[in-house]
């Protein structure tokens, strides 16, 4: 299948600092992708679909300013948490699907994950 | 709006022996239907999916899942359990929305572990 990998795989930060995480895909187009994240021994939250070319959708409680999405080209889409805190800890993992239809039977692939941990 | 049901939070089962994780979903129209395996620390693995046709899904690692649209389940079914397979198991739902439409709904995952 799809590859979709995510750098870094882990980061520790200082509160109030800004951390960026990058996400591609290495062997197809994605004019979509999407962020998600996991609390511990929980499901995966849909936090926003990262657009290529145009702006992020939020879902709904999740701060626009504070979770900014950058979908720069067909491959890449950065999700930038900025003066993180604490509570931000988390797994976060972006996903994106692999358009063979065009539609929503396409399969979406998901990357390894980057554990954030803001001291 | 779509939901995804996954009962048991875990599942124990012995090594050899056949394993099933359930699955449950609501949805409007036709539903789009996909197992995913997660490991430790790690990002979620597509198994499988259930577009239309043949009620009986073969995936990858020897797993298979049936569509059953009277019962709305999508039970995830292996004959012979591995040691290997233990790991967290989403079952996730997309109805069809219309091109371009992609955003997955999980259920909450279901740990198995098989018992050596």
């Amino acid at each position: 299948g799809a590859v979709v990998s995510q750098h870094p795989s882990r980061v520790i930060c200082k509160s109030g600092t800004s951390v960026k995480i990058e996400c591609r895909s290495l062997d197809f187009q994605a004019t979509t992708m999407f962020w998600y994240r996991q609390f511990p021994k929980q499901s995966l939250m849909l936090m926003a679909t990262s657009n290529e070319g145009s702006k992020a959708t939020y879902e709904q409680g999740v701060e626009k300013d504070k979770f900014l999405i950058n979908h720069a080209s067909l491959t890449l889409s950065t999700l930038t948490v900025t003066s993180a805190h604490p509570e931000d800890s988390s797994f976060y993992i972006c996903s994106a699907p692999e358009r063979i239809s065009g539609g929503p039977a396409d399969t979406q692939y998901f990357g390894p994950g980057t554990r954030l941990t803001v001291l | 709006a779509q939901s995804v049901a996954q009962p048991e939070d875990q599942v124990n089962v012995a090594e050899g022996n056949p394993l099933t994780v359930k699955c449950t979903y609501s949805v409007s129209g036709n539903p789009y239907l996909f197992w995913y395996v997660q490991y430790p620390n790690r990002g979620l693995q597509f198994l499988l999916k259930y577009i239309t046709g043949d009620n009986l899904v073969k995936g990858s690692y020897g797993f298979e899942a049936e569509f059953n649209k009277s019962q709305t389940s999508f039970h995830l079914k292996k004959p012979s359990a591995l040691v290997s397979d233990s790991a967290l198991y989403f079952c996730a739902v997309r109805p069809y929305s219309g091109a371009g439409s992609y955003q997955l709904t999980f259920g909450k995952g279901t740990k198995l572990s098989v018992i050596p």
